[in-house]
């Protein structure tokens, strides 16, 4: 089973909100991803948790803040968004064992669409 | 440099002929992977298939082939026998795991269109 889960599939939030994006794999992964995605355009990676703890910040603006509460769920936390950080959310995961190597795939969840007013 | 580059924007493709989406990459690296991902409109990425950089077979998944060149650093998805569903976003992605660990790079993309 190579299933990453996510809610909401669908959000729309004001500027002032707080909100929070969630992430699911029960597939024994120790790697989670964060990515966010404009149209037409590829993934653009946000964090990495590795064996719960953050690896990998690519300079986000602090109004994200990711949480991974265990190895099978993500958070990210959203506050005071601007509408240019509209896009689709796609949170990824992958294996991380000693022996994956370059073989380690990423697996995607469906993507949250966030829609910032 | 980019790492990944996809030079087809768009590309059309009659239902049940093949279509080659291109993809070249560009690493120093002796050990990587890549891979192919589609993504509908629906948004999920889903994982085609994969090339290993020491793998002396193309790699082959059902309909979907990889043409896999290593002189040429080229990674070529071919879809044999295309079909409406496979209408979708196609992004090739490389992985380096001794110098850039987890880091997928991904390439612009191509949007292909299947035609009945």
């Amino acid at each position: 089973d190579t299933e990453v889960t996510q809610t909401p599939k669908h959000l729309v939030m004001g500027m002032t909100n707080k909100k929070s994006l969630k992430c699911e794999q029960h597939m024994g992964h120790r790697a989670m991803y964060w990515y966010k995605q404009k149209a037409k355009k590829p993934p653009e990676l946000m964090f990495v948790y590795s064996y719960e703890k953050l690896s990998i910040n690519e300079s986000v603006p602090s109004r994200f803040s990711p949480e991974c509460p265990n190895s099978s769920l993500l958070n990210l936390h959203l506050h005071a968004l601007q509408p240019e950080d509209s896009a689709l959310y796609l949170c990824a995961s992958s294996q991380q064992g000693p022996s994956s190597g370059e073989r380690e795939t990423q697996y995607f969840g469906p993507g949250t669409r966030l829609l910032v007013l | 440099a980019q790492k990944i580059t996809q030079t087809q924007p768009g590309m059309f493709v009659q239902e049940k002929e093949a279509v080659t989406l291109d993809c070249t990459y560009d690493t120093s690296d002796q050990s990587y992977g890549l891979f192919w991902y589609k993504q509908p409109s629906s948004g999920e990425m889903i994982f085609l298939i994969y090339q290993g950089s020491y793998d002396e077979q193309n790699a082959t998944e059902g309909r979907y082939s990889l043409n896999f060149q290593k002189a040429r650093k080229s990674a070529n998805l071919v879809i044999s026998a295309s079909q409406l569903g496979d209408s979708a976003m196609y992004f090739c992605a490389m992985r380096e795991p001794r110098s850039t660990g987890n880091q997928f790079y991904f390439g612009t993309g191509t949007s292909l269109t299947v035609i009945p």
